[in-house]
């Protein structure tokens, strides 16, 4: 059964900087990308950027170059986001997702990670 | 403003037919980009309802179909169940913004 399981809610402050997961299993982690969605408090979803774990090729949305990271860790099928320094417009549920294909849509996906930034 | 419009609200009664809209432009839609369709339940996260315009997943029932003509897609459901009472998103590419997977802005059906 494929599954993704994501890390657990954070709570953080302002400038503060965090990195959650989204593990895989029941497939070949390897050979399928791993998006990343925000959906802030009452909004929309937004694609923040996807990796392919096989050989870590990521790419983001213009929106979000240069204000998160994205990588995975194939040894332990693992995909991560992370920020630097957290505002509180980061505020939001953040989802990963599995795509076949670069084009293609997100088939399953995680359970969700609430980041709360308050301080 | 979402690069792809949908209404943000239709209703229905059990039973009744409703459709949802999403239109794009020639970067997006109208350049060939699939459309995918997402539900979402209150509370959980979204589940895959339709992909490349007009196919169901396994376990998706019939009742949901797509479609999608020039820079335009539509969802229909029909048989209305109050279990479909949910946001609707749908998804493509745009080649206009690099490397952008952009989504509508979701609709959310009531049951009546």
């Amino acid at each position: 059964e494929v599954q993704l399981v994501q890390s657990g809610a954070e709570v953080k402050k302002p400038g503060e900087s965090l990195k959650i997961s989204c593990k895989g299993s029941g497939y070949s982690f390897t050979s399928y990308w791993i998006g990343w969605v925000r959906q802030m408090p009452g909004k929309g979803l937004e694609w923040m950027g996807i990796i392919y774990p096989g050989d870590s090729d990521t790419r983001y949305s213009p929106s979000f170059q240069g204000q998160v990271t994205i990588s995975a860790d194939k040894s332990i099928s693992t995909a991560y986001l992370q920020w630097s320094s957290l505002k509180a417009s980061d505020t939001a549920m953040y989802y990963c997702a599995r795509l076949i294909a670069e084009l293609e849509p997100g088939d399953y996906w995680g359970q969700g990670t609430l980041v709360t930034v308050s301080s | 403003q979402s690069v792809l419009t949908q209404p943000p609200s239709v209703s229905g009664a059990p039973g009744q037919r409703v459709t949802i809209s999403c239109t794009g432009s020639s970067s997006n839609i109208g350049a060939g980009y699939d459309v995918h369709w997402y539900q979402q339940l209150p509370g959980t996260a979204p589940k895959l309802l339709i992909y490349g315009n007009s196919n169901r997943p396994s376990g998706v029932p019939d009742r949901f179909s797509g479609s999608k003509s020039g820079t335009s897609a539509s969802l229909a459901i029909t048989g209305l169940q109050a279990e479909d009472e949910a946001d609707y998103y749908c998804q493509s590419y745009d080649s206009s913004l690099s490397d952008n997977w952009v989504f509508g802005g979701g609709t959310k059906l009531t049951v009546l």
